[in-house]
Parts: C-alpha cells; sequence; structure tokens
C-alpha cells in the first residue's frame, strides 16, 4: 500500500522558473491537503480540496495554484518561484466519515529557489 | 483567528518520562491530533482527543480539557528513538477535516 506519493523529493529552481509538485494518493480519501513548512515550523495550509473538482484556499495560498481532476491526484504547481518560497512541502490525505480521521502525509518535496 | 502554542524545544533522558503541552485559542473545536516528525521526515499520526480526559496508547498517552484549552502528550520509558518532533493539531470545525498546527516541539532524548 503506497499511501501518498509524491515527486521530486527534491528540487533546484531559478527565480521566476514554474513547477509542478506532484502528489498521489491510492487510499480513496475524498480529502487532500498541501501544507508548506519552513525550518524549526510548523505546518502552514495552502490549499486544500474536498472532492474531485473542489479546491480552496488556505492560510498561505499566495504564489500557488492546485487542481483536483481525480480523487487521486492534487497536484501543486508553482509559476514565478520566488526565494521566499524555499521550504518542504508536504501533501496529505484524508477520509471523510468518522471524526477521528486522521491526514496521512507524503514524504515531502524540498524546493530550493535561488 | 487560530493559536496554537508549544514549547520549541524539551530535553529528556532515556528511561524517563517526559510531558509536552500543548494550548490552544482557536474560532471552534472538534478534536486535537498529536503528530511526531523525525527530522527529515513525513509527520505520522500519533494520537487523537475530542472529550475531556486521558487517551492511553502503549508508552504515549494524550490528556484534553477543552475548559482550558489544553493538551499533553506524555511519553513514557524514553527511548533514543523518540528523538523527534512532536506537533500539536487542533481542527476548529468539521469542514474539510482541516487542521491548523502549533509550530512543534523538538524532544532530544540523552542517554
Amino acid at each position: 500500500n503506497a499511501g501518498v506519493t509524491q515527486t521530486p523529493k527534491f528540487r533546484i529552481l531559478k527565480i521566476g522558473q514554474s513547477m509542478t509538485l506532484q502528489c498521489t494518493q491510492d487510499m480513496n480519501h475524498n480529502y487532500m491537503y498541501w501544507y508548506r513548512q519552513d525550518p524549526g515550523m510548523g505546518l502552514k495550509l495552502i490549499y486544500y480540496s474536498v472532492g474531485a473538482g473542489i479546491t480552496d484556499k488556505g492560510e498561505v495560498p499566495n504564489g500557488y495554484n492546485v487542481s483536483r481532476s481525480t480523487t487521486e491526484d492534487f497536484p501543486l504547481r508553482l509559476e514565478l518561484a520566488a526565494p521566499s518560497q524555499t521550504s518542504v512541502y508536504f501533501c496529505a490525505s484524508s477520509l471523510l466519515g468518522e471524526s477521528n480521521q486522521p491526514q496521512h502525509f507524503g514524504d515531502g518535496t524540498r524546493l530550493s529557489i535561488l | 483567528g487560530q493559536n496554537i502554542d508549544q514549547p520549541t524545544e524539551m530535553t529528556a533522558t532515556e528511561g524517563a518520562i517526559v510531558q509536552i503541552n500543548c494550548t490552544y485559542q482557536t474560532s471552534g473545536f472538534n478534536g486535537l491530533f498529536w503528530y511526531q516528525q523525525h527530522a527529515g521526515e513525513a509527520p505520522t499520526f500519533l494520537s487523537y482527543n475530542v472529550l475531556d480526559g486521558l487517551e492511553e496508547k502503549g508508552r504515549f498517552s494524550s490528556f484534553l480539557s477543552r475548559s482550558k484549552g489544553y493538551s499533553y502528550l506524555l511519553l513514557k520509558e524514553l527511548q533514543m528513538k523518540d528523538s523527534a518532533s512532536y506537533l500539536c493539531a487542533v481542527r476548529p470545525n468539521n469542514a474539510g477535516n482541516m487542521l491548523t498546527f502549533g509550530g512543534g516541539t523538538r524532544l532530544m532524548v540523552k542517554p
């Protein structure tokens, strides 16, 4: 059972470049999330989705875009990379239903913008 | 707004007991989660509390007091592998099962 899979694991971008961080889950979870984690800090929610075709902004959405065309995939797009976007990005998913459902996290993408 | 506070760092000795506190002020409350995160790895789920009281899971226990906006994670019989960050997260409401995370507590276990 693969769970939540993120690619790539590492990436270095130049200022102004664009890229897409991929996230796939095979647990048939309705909810998916993107977080960023700066060094020594907690997780900040960027965007989330409650199902295919539905996305919404989290706490820090500026500079990012998402789409959710299928239940499995939730890519995160950076259009014009800036040094402030250097961070570790985590994708997570959870199940609709019981209130004690935790979020399950991927291994993260470590992104540096130079 | 949402505010979740945890100590930044703690140090404890192998075999001892340590308590990591979390206080929260959020617009609503529908559950509190504790996650463990080893350096360079993803957070993994440890425990969930929604009612007042203690939830025990092996060496780990988590306590909640909703009236005080307070929770703690208790780790017993500490092992070196327990050196990690511990993240407290509150679900303010049931919409989207979203969580607001504290900054995390980095625990160092020494021999």
